[in-house]
């Protein structure tokens, strides 16, 4: 019964190709989030969507495309995958201010 | 251009003292602080928040302490215990509702020595 999960929890793939990490969340929240954690640990917004609708886009390349089939879901494709894109991608969804996060998915490209 | 600094990486107590975890900001615009606790292989999970209303909030052994003027929040552990001993994340945001932007801090390693 956990709240938000992840999968795969590790993900190591070569340069150029495509991946997806999957988020789904039971809290009945309404908005979903994904952050990125680099190698300097700092947590950075990528996405968010409320209720299937896409409400934070930051500066992200847009070989990254947030998919929300429903809002208990948000799915990250990630396309044409580069060597810096090597990092922990977390999960999380709200239904007020607080943040839920899931367990992260480590994803390593060679 | 980072808005939310934690200028100490890592920080070691022995149990049974304080801990203080430090935190700057630089946009005037937050409103809204949280702390973050962050064992190895989990995400991030909520400790406790303060309003820019308020200069203190305190839960259990968790105290957070706002200096609006200065752009300084700091979170104070007593008694520090073993089971403490994680990354802690200082968050900020504009607004209080849901969906707002998190701005976060690149985490203090907190660790607790029995």
């Amino acid at each position: 019964d956990t709240a938000v999960s992840q999968t795969p929890k590790y993900l190591v793939t070569q340069m150029g190709n495509d991946k997806s990490i999957k988020c789904e969340q039971n809290l009945g929240h309404d908005t979903m989030y994904w952050y990125k954690q680099d190698s300097k640990k700092f947590l950075k917004i990528m996405f968010s969507y409320n209720n299937k609708e896409l409400i934070i886009n930051e500066t992200v390349p847009n070989r990254f495309s947030p998919k929300s089939p429903d809002k208990a879901h948000l799915n990250l494709h990630i396309n044409s995958l580069e060597l810096g894109d090597s990092a922990v991608y977390f999960c999380a969804s709200s239904a007020d201010w607080e943040q839920f996060f899931g367990p992260g998915t480590r994803l390593t490209v060679l | 251009d980072q808005q939310v600094k934690q200028n100490s990486p890592s920080l070691s107590v022995q149990e049974g003292r304080i801990s203080i975890l430090n935190c700057d900001y630089t946009n005037s615009m937050f409103d809204y602080f949280l702390w973050y606790k962050k064992y190895p292989a989990e995400g991030p999970t909520f400790l406790i928040s303060i309003s820019s209303i308020k200069d203190k909030n305190e839960d259990g052994r968790f105290t957070v302490f706002l200096n609006k003027s200065a752009k300084h929040l700091s979170l104070h552990i007593v008694p520090s215990q073993p089971g403490d001993s994680a990354v802690y994340f200082c968050a900020a945001s504009p607004w209080r509702t849901s969906g707002s932007r998190l701005t976060f801090g690149e985490g203090t390693q907190l660790t607790v020595n029995p």
